[in-house]
């Protein structure tokens, strides 16, 4: 099975910078994803990485390691609007499109 | 385009009855995927479809069918519910086996009581 692990709960104050660890243990790999949920509401998507590095998209980045099997997504300029879980999934292999989830991080920000 | 549409949005059943949970896309996507969400977890995948007339078992299948017999639509069936069935089920739709993003629908909230 695949094994996908990140924190469950996360607090910041506005303005500020979180990081949201994942790790994962799994058959194979071909890509990490970021999701966003607010409360009550479907998942959308954020970000993807492929290859190790960085990849920044406005206030979000998502980093990659493959070879240790670390991912992390930063949020910077924290906003009372970015409280959400927030959900890290991987995708397997080239030939395997679905995708498995880690239980989510849910991120609190406070004024 | 309306993206991925589900209905409906909220369901109360008794233990024992049946309901389909209805998904539709407009984005003539291939792949189509059945999830179910419990508090404080992450989405299992149920179902998943690559194609009108395919479909194949997830991660929890046990309790549920499916059937795709057409690009748009892939409904989901609940054969004898069970308290252990109530959950948030979500339905997503992507669109080449390269892509990498998945969009989903609002959902539908599930008690079986």
């Amino acid at each position: 099975g695949q094994n996908i692990d990140q924190p469950t709960e996360m607090t910041a104050t506005e303005g500020a910078i979180v990081q949201i660890n994942c790790t994962y243990q799994t058959s194979g790999f071909n890509g990490l994803f970021w999701y966003q949920q607010h409360a009550g509401e479907a998942p959308t998507f954020l970000s993807y990485n492929v290859l190790d590095g960085l990849e920044e998209k406005g206030r979000f980045s998502s980093f990659l390691s493959r070879s240790k099997g670390y991912s992390y997504l930063l949020l910077k300029e924290l906003q009372m609007k970015d409280s959400a879980s927030y959900l890290c999934a991987v995708r397997a292999s080239l030939n395997d499109y679905k995708l498995s989830f880690g239980a989510g991080t849910t991120v609190t920000v406070r004024a | 385009n309306a993206g991925v549409t589900q209905t409906p949005k909220f369901r109360i059943l008794k233990i024992g009855q049946s309901m389909t949970l209805q998904c539709a896309q407009d984005m003539n996507h291939n792949y189509m995927y059945w999830y179910r969400q419990d508090p404080g977890m992450g989405l299992k995948l149920i179902y998943y479809s690559v194609g009108a007339g395919i479909t194949d078992k997830g991660e929890v299948p046990n309790g549920y069918n499916v059937s795709r017999s057409t690009t748009e639509d892939f409904p989901l069936r609940l054969e004898l519910a069970a308290p252990s069935q109530t959950s948030v089920y979500f339905c997503a739709s992507s669109e080449e086996r390269s892509s990498y993003e998945q969009y989903f629908g609002p959902g539908t909230r599930l008690t079986v009581t």
